[in-house]
């Protein structure tokens, strides 16, 4: 069960938009599009930002959206707002039915 | 409204036993799978352990498999995870997490217990 590889940090300017990776296996993001991301303020409990890949749950800005392409999966934020700065954490379901998470991402403003 | 509620956390000595419950709220807890899911200081989460509907089919991270036990009541709306043989490495923040299968996402999280392993 080998964490999922996210970039430790990754930074951008107010208003612009920002790409992070979730590089997986043929064992999990490969196969399935279970992926889902989370976002965590400091001290806070993470929130579900975007399930099946690409859907955003009710309530959820259309600024973040999700991708994959082979065994990577990727999300967007875009017109980058101070409330974005947080960690982010992909996660998907695998081959042994098991779930495993990305070794999330810190997102800093400039 | 939707909430979960985490409780039994605490200091522990390693080889020590701790047990942790979870109470659902707002929600029909057998209507959904559920999970815990921890946060050692400073790291990333780590997803440890899910239950089906009626408790048929359960997994576990094999960094707590043999371990670790995870239950559930459903009549009392409550998730539970039995925890045995604690080390230092399973000091962290614990939540309880409801997995919807529909969307196989993690989307409604307690606000954590902590537990400390430590002599």
């Amino acid at each position: 069960q080998s964490a999922l590889t996210q970039p430790a940090s990754v930074s951008g300017s107010p208003g612009q938009s920002i790409t992070i990776s979730c590089s997986g296996s043929s064992s999990d993001v490969g196969v399935y599009d279970y992926v889902s991301w989370y976002q965590q303020h400091p001290g806070k409990a993470p929130k579900l930002i975007i399930y099946h890949v690409a859907n955003r749950p009710s309530g959820v800005s259309n600024r973040f959206s999700g991708s994959k392409s082979g065994n990577t999966a990727s999300l967007t934020i875009s017109g980058l707002q101070a409330e974005d700065e947080a960690d982010y954490y992909c996660t998907s379901y695998t081959t042994s039915s098991l779930y495993v998470f990305g070794t999330g991402t810190k997102v800093t403003l400039l | 409204q939707v909430q979960l509620v985490e409780s039994g956390g605490g200091l522990v000595k390693p080889g020590g036993s701790l047990r942790l419950s979870c109470a659902a709220s707002g929600f029909t807890l057998s209507d959904y799978y559920m999970s815990w899911i921890r946060q050692a200081p400073g790291k990333g989460l780590e997803w440890v352990s899910y239950i089906s509907y009626s408790g048929n089919a359960i997994y576990y991270a094999d960094s707590v498999k043999g371990r670790f036990t995870i239950s559930r009541d459903n009549a009392k709306n409550s998730l539970y995870l039995q925890m045995y043989s604690l080390r230092a490495e399973d000091t962290a923040v614990y939540y309880c997490v409801r997995l919807d299968r529909s969307s196989d996402a993690f989307d409604i999280w307690g606000q954590g217990t902590v537990v400390t392993v430590s002599s």
